[in-house]
Parts: structure tokens; sequence; C-alpha cells
């Protein structure tokens, strides 16, 4: 059974740091691209970052390009995002997913920007 | 990027009734290899989303028959016949199609 189980979120406030961890299990980690999605309150879906299978490849969204970080560590079969210089309109719920057309969504990690 | 638009933004049903839901994208779906990489996904009141449908009309195991996908190239629609309460909340088209991917604004089903 395919799990992914975000963690790492928190209340911080503005222009620090954050990093978010998903464990993946159930399914081959190395072989699948990864992304990151998050969703602001009673907003939608964004697409954020991805990661190739290898790590070698990672595409940032323009509003978090410079300040957000995708990495993943393919033996302990876990993603990472880096959240630095974390703004508001950062306050969202964080999903990781595989590359398989959103077939797999993890619970989900709430991040709150704010003084 | 692709922009997903989708129609209407909410709908309000009573259980029973059917409801289609519109999602029109900017550019064409359809992929170097053919296919169409046109999903639909639910997301209940509090949970994360789930995936109901994948490339435009194939069921993900275990969505109930009373789920259709239709369409092609730019312009796509979600079926629900004989709505039931388990399919309130709000559902999302979704594009794997081009980089990076994108989504539909959702559309909000509740109980009329």
């Amino acid at each position: 059974e395919v799990q992914l189980v975000e963690s790492g979120g928190g209340l911080v406030q503005p222009g620090r740091s954050l990093k978010l961890s998903c464990a993946a299990s159930g399914f081959t980690f190395s072989n699948y691209g990864m992304h990151w999605i998050r969703q602001a309150p009673t907003k939608g879906l964004e697409w954020v970052a991805s990661i190739s299978p290898s790590g070698g490849s990672t595409y940032y969204r323009d509003s978090v390009k410079g300040r957000f970080t995708i990495s993943r560590d393919n033996a302990k079969s876990t993603l990472y995002l880096q959240m630095d210089s974390l703004r508001s309109e950062d306050t969202a719920t964080y999903y990781c997913a595989p590359n398989s057309g959103f077939d797999y969504w993890g619970q989900g990690v709430m991040v709150t920007v704010s003084s | 990027d692709v922009v997903m638009t989708q129609t209407p933004p909410s709908l309000s049903v009573a259980i029973g009734q059917s409801v289609s839901i519109s999602c029109k994208s900017s550019q064409s779906l359809v992929y170097s290899d053919g296919k169409t990489y046109l999903h639909w996904l639910l997301q209940s009141s509090g949970r994360s989303p789930k995936r109901l449908i994948y490339q435009v009309s194939n069921l993900d195991s275990g969505v109930p028959d009373r789920f259709s996908g239709t369409g092609s190239q730019k312009d796509f629609t979600l079926k629900i016949s004989r709505v039931e309460a388990k399919d309130l909340g709000v559902y999302y088209c979704a594009q794997t199609t081009h980089f990076p991917w994108t989504f539909g604004g959702g559309t909000k089903l509740e109980l009329k």
C-alpha cells in the first residue's frame, strides 16, 4: 500500500525557514519524480516544485524560486522541501505526490507564516 | 503555463440528481504519445484530494460507475449520475500533459 507521510510544518514568522519531509513507502521511490503541491486556506491546488528520480533535476514555480529547495534521499525514500525567507502567502497545506498522475496523496502538512 | 478553467464554481444538487462539471484548458492536452493526461479529483471536507478519473475517462479502482469523464483536446466534462451524499465536496480537474502541472479552480458540490 502506498503511503506518503508529510511532516515538519508549523507556525513560523515571516522571513524564517522551515523544512518539510515526506516519507514514502509502498512503491519504488527512486523510480519516480516527486512533486510538492500546496493549497492555501479555502483556495485551490497549486504546484510548487518537482524533482527527478535521481535528484539531478529540479523545477520550481516562479514565486518560490530562490527561496525553496526540493531534495530527496532515495536511500531513505524521503522527499524534502527546504523553505527559506517565508512569506505570508506561503501559508498553505503542503502535499507531496509521486509523478504518477495524482493517484496518491499524503495527509498534508500545514505551514502557517505569521508574526 | 496551461490555464484550466472550471465551471461552474459551485453546484447545488438534490440527492439523486445528475450534474456535470466543465473543464477547459488553454492548450490541447494531447501528449506526444497520443494520450490525454486530464484527471479529475475530489476533495471532501477536511480531507486530502482523491483521484476519481485519470486520462479523461478511466475510473480509478473503487470509483462507482455513476462517475464518467468525457472530452478531448481542450474541452472536458465530468458527469455524476444519481448524486449521493458522499459525493459532496470540491472537484478539481488537473492536467499532467504540460509541465508545470496545473489545476482547475474547483467546483464545490453541495446539497440543495
